[in-house]
């Protein structure tokens, strides 16, 4: 079975300092994983992928994630927040079981302060 | 963004009233998926579909129908709406299932009264 814990369902910075989401996963097998945006009132839009390529992962809107499978997290990282950041992310998980499932955590909300 | 469009928008309804929601594709992608989303649960898989009349139940599937007969169109009914169905239901699509990414319609709002 697969699940995934997001560390923090709230996480507040300043405009301009770096950004850290907190995202731990589990899975019987070689995991996908993705972090995907909502913005308010808005759909989901996804930020990256991993897929057992590079380990660290280059999304949208300067957004980065490193898969560390001894550790078995993918929080996800951004140098310098900016005021557009302010939104809830997802981490998720899919196995590569044939399984079409992706399995979301229950997001973190990013709150910018200016 | 992909072409997927959601109808209605919004709506409220009574309890036990039937409530069909429509997922519309232009995009040809074989998989499609109702998830419903609430405070402190994420999104929750309710069906998929993996082709034409294929598909399939996710987590929370009790109380949920789908239906798929045509690609590019995905049913959710509720047969007899309850409160507890009040949410926020998301359509989405992928190419194939599993490592592929989801893309995500804008929502529909439903509230049962």
């Amino acid at each position: 079975a697969q699940s995934v814990t997001q560390l923090d369902s709230h996480v507040s910075v300043s405009e301009g300092t770096p950004v850290l989401l907190r995202c731990n996963y589990s899975s019987s097998y070689s995991p996908s994983l993705f972090w995907y945006v909502q913005h308010p009132n808005k759909g989901l839009q996804l930020l990256l992928k991993y897929t057992s390529a590079a380990t660290l992962v280059k999304g949208i809107n300067g957004f980065e994630a490193e898969f560390k499978k001894s550790e078995t997290s993918f929080h996800l990282t951004k140098p310098s927040a900016h005021m557009s950041d302010a939104a809830e992310y997802f981490c998720v998980v899919s196995e590569d079981s044939g399984n079409e499932k992706l399995t979301f955590g229950t997001g973190t909300r990013l709150t910018i302060i200016p | 963004d992909a072409g997927i469009t959601q109808s209605p928008r919004h709506k409220v309804t009574e309890t036990g009233t039937p409530v069909t929601l429509r997922c519309h594709q232009t995009e040809n992608h074989r998989y499609m998926y109702w998830y419903r989303q609430d405070p402190g649960h994420g999104l929750r898989l309710i069906h998929y579909s993996y082709g034409v009349k294929d598909t399939d139940k996710g987590e929370v599937s009790d109380g949920y129908s789908v239906s798929r007969s045509k690609t590019e169109d995905f049913l959710l009914t509720l047969e007899s709406a309850t409160s507890s169905q009040t949410s926020v239901y998301f359509c989405a699509i992928s190419r194939t299932g599993g490592s592929y990414e989801q893309y995500f319609g804008p929502g529909t709002r439903l509230t049962v009264t």
